[in-house]
């Protein structure tokens, strides 16, 4: 069975705080992806990386970084932490042939900044 | 660019009525599309997706969805809902030579006993 696994499921950070959320594949796909999804606007692409050490801004990177040094591992991180950044967070893989494969998503991340 | 429309935030049905959610596309290329399914505090899960080929497909859950170009259209249908069936749905689109997929709003489901 393939899967997308993030570390947690719930986490509570400090304002300030540098937070790591991270995310491992096993379906040796190329791409990876960040999302963040808030009620009434569905999910919002921060940052993909299409290889190793490859990454490319989505829609709302600001406040985000990422990083993948291996394949099967995407790293998103907050630098500062802020109260706006609480929301749901949720990596995704998916082989880039053609355009029509499917994306496959991990069980989620909620985030909750104090 | 591409982009999804779903209609509709809510919906809500009585259980073993058809479901019926909307989603709309825009697309200057032949698209791909999905829907997927989201239960409460858990990632996302593939319902069905059209690629090439029959238009209307059909996915897990007995749902289905039917590709209508004229329409720019793929709407997701369930002829009799379950109480199982509560939870949120969204519409993506994709394209040859794309990395990402584009996602709808989401349409929450509410099954009335």
């Amino acid at each position: 069975d393939v899967k997308v696994t993030q570390s947690s499921r719930y986490l509570v950070k400090r304002t300030g705080e540098k937070v790591f959320l991270e995310c491992v594949q096993d379906m040796d796909h190329e791409n990876m992806f960040w999302y963040r999804q808030d009620p009434g606007l569905g999910l919002r692409l921060i940052y993909f990386s299409y290889d190793v050490k490859m990454k490319e801004k989505g829609d709302i990177p600001e406040g985000y970084s990422v990083s993948r040094e291996k394949k099967e591992r995407f790293s998103l991180i907050l630098e500062s932490a802020s109260t706006n950044q609480t929301s749901m967070y949720l990596c995704a893989s998916r082989r880039p042939q053609g355009g029509n494969t499917e994306a496959f998503f991990g069980q989620g991340t909620r985030l909750t900044v104090v | 660019a591409q982009s999804v429309t779903q209609l509709g935030s809510h919906v809500s049905v009585s259980e073993g009525a058809l479901v019926l959610l909307r989603c709309n596309y825009s697309s200057s290329v032949p698209p791909y599309l999905f829907w997927y399914v989201q239960y409460p505090n858990q990632g996302l899960q593939l319902l069905l997706k059209y690629t090439t080929g029959a238009t209307l497909v059909k996915g897990i859950n007995g749902f289905e969805a039917e590709f209508k170009k004229s329409e720019t259209s793929f709407h997701l249908t369930k002829p009799s809902a379950h109480m199982s069936d509560a939870a949120e749905y969204f519409c993506a689109v994709s394209v040859t030579g794309a990395n990402n997929l584009f996602f709808g709003t989401g349409t929450r489901l509410t099954v009335i006993p």
